[in-house]
């Protein structure tokens, strides 16, 4: 597609119940990376990826959060047992290349989001 | 501690004047990479302009200009001009450049930019 997907774009969900997030990338970006914003704050990163291989999940709040991306392309993040505290938007983004020592000038590419609430 | 400091919570600005938004930014690495977003009321994240570390010449994308100070370790946006349409959150972020994969794009908490009238 022309830009990344998410989807749906807003979730409201029961305390307790587990939630699917979806993100389909750029054509063809081989990093993946998943944030969660607060309202009023900046993007607080999760995880990322390099085509199907989770390189880094040290944002992951808990045990309750997981992502995958089995094919290296469309990615879903997993909240399980949800909380009230999970409530954010959650934001993919892609970049074309993987980051790097001397590719420091990757900029990412943002999808609309997914607006989580949990009550 | 913080990696990205942006010390003004909110800015106003007139219309065609010129604002400075402020950034500090903290890494031990050589290479890095400084980025400014923009992010209007309806919530896309949109790419403005790129500052490398090793770039000797500040960053210019039209009416955006990067006031980068390596020393005292800054990345400040300079927007000339003002539009209404400018008015929306400004986010700095830095990619550091360790690390055997890279290292993920860290955000300040941003600056709500209102141009009036």
């Amino acid at each position: 597609g022309a830009g990344v997907s998410q989807s749906p774009r807003y979730k409201v969900t029961k305390r307790g119940q587990d939630v699917a997030l979806r993100c389909d990338p750029i054509s063809g970006h081989v990093s993946l990376y998943w944030y969660r914003q607060a309202l009023g704050q900046g993007p607080e990163f999760l995880t990322y990826f390099n085509y199907e291989a989770q390189q880094d999940k040290s944002g992951l709040p808990n045990d309750r959060f997981s992502a995958e991306r089995p094919e290296g392309s469309i990615s879903t993040l997993t909240i399980q047992r949800t909380e009230q505290r999970d409530s954010a938007m959650y934001r993919c983004a892609s970049s074309l290349v993987p980051p790097g020592p001397f590719a420091t000038n990757e900029k990412l590419f943002f999808g609309s989001g997914t607006q989580l609430s949990v009550l | 501690a913080q990696k990205i400091t942006q010390t003004q919570p909110g800015m106003f600005v007139q219309e065609k004047e010129a604002v400075t938004l402020d950034c500090t930014y903290d890494t031990s690495d050589q290479s890095y990479g400084l980025f400014w977003y923009k992010q209007p009321s309806s919530g896309e994240m949109i790419f403005l302009i790129y500052q490398g570390s090793y770039d000797e010449q500040n960053a210019t994308e039209g009416r955006y200009s990067l006031n980068f100070q390596k020393a005292r370790k800054s990345a400040n946006l300079v927007i000339s001009a003002s539009q209404l349409g400018d008015s929306a959150m400004y986010f700095c972020a830095m990619r550091e450049g360790s690390g055997e994969y890279g290292n993920k794009l860290v955000f300040g908490a941003g600056t709500i930019l209102r141009v009036k009238s």
